[in-house]
């Protein structure tokens, strides 16, 4: 079964830092281009961040700078480590992959002192 | 960055309906187009990409059109399980960003 499966959610302070995982199953993450996408309390959908298969990696003006996507192929995950968070970065975070139609089911990271 | 536009921003409509959505880039984005249906408490759902193609495992009774600007996402016949959000996306060039979505309510 293809699926995604994000963690590392949770509660922390402004200027804080938080590491989230998206672990794949079904397909393999290097040979596709995975994404994060991210959605704030009662907001709509930004994307957030993407790698390519070749390892090219962009990101919305909002994180340049503070996120990084990254993977580790032999553990078929997706990675974003999120430092010098701020209130505006509280969402649920969703990993896409497979031309985006493979989905996870998010995890909530919450910035708040 | 290419701003897409979602019309309208929320709708009532009754089962049985016919319900169309309709979504607008700041520039051309050829047929670089996905549209996703979202429930509450859910992740996206991808329903169309590239504009027309219809998503393996996705209803018939869903289609989309459109090409440069201008794009459309047609519920033929609403049934109870299609009230939700809708989202357009272009992946033309980065961000992908999205539209603002479309909250479609039982009338």
């Amino acid at each position: 079964e293809v699926q995604l499966v994000e963690s590392g959610g949770g509660l922390v302070q402004p200027g804080g830092s938080l590491r989230l995982s998206c672990a794949a199953s079904g397909f393999t993450v290097s040979s596709n281009y995975m994404s994060w996408v991210r959605q704030a309390p009662g907001k709509g959908l930004e994307w957030v961040s993407v790698i390519y298969s070749g390892g090219s990696t962009y990101y919305a003006d909002s994180v340049k700078g503070r996120f990084t996507i990254s993977r580790d192929n032999s553990k078929n995950t997706l990675y974003l480590q999120m430092n010098s968070l701020r209130a505006e970065d509280t969402a649920v975070y969703y990993c896409a992959g497979r031309y985006m139609d493979v989905w996870g089911k998010g995890t909530t990271v919450t910035v708040s002192s | 960055d290419i701003q897409m536009t979602q019309s309208p921003s929320s709708l009532s409509a009754s089962v049985g309906d016919r319900v169309t959505i309709t979504c607008r880039a700041s520039q051309s984005i050829s047929s670089y187009l996905n549209w996703y249906q979202q429930k509450p408490g859910k992740a996206p759902k991808l329903l169309i990409y590239a504009a027309s193609s219809l998503q393996s495992g996705v209803p018939s009774r869903f289609s989309g059109s459109g090409s440069g600007t201008d794009f459309t996402l047609t519920i033929s016949s609403l049934q109870p399980e299609d009230f939700a959000t809708y989202y357009c996306q272009q992946s033309y060039n980065l961000p992908n960003t999205f539209g603002q979505g479309t909250k479609v309510e039982i009338k």
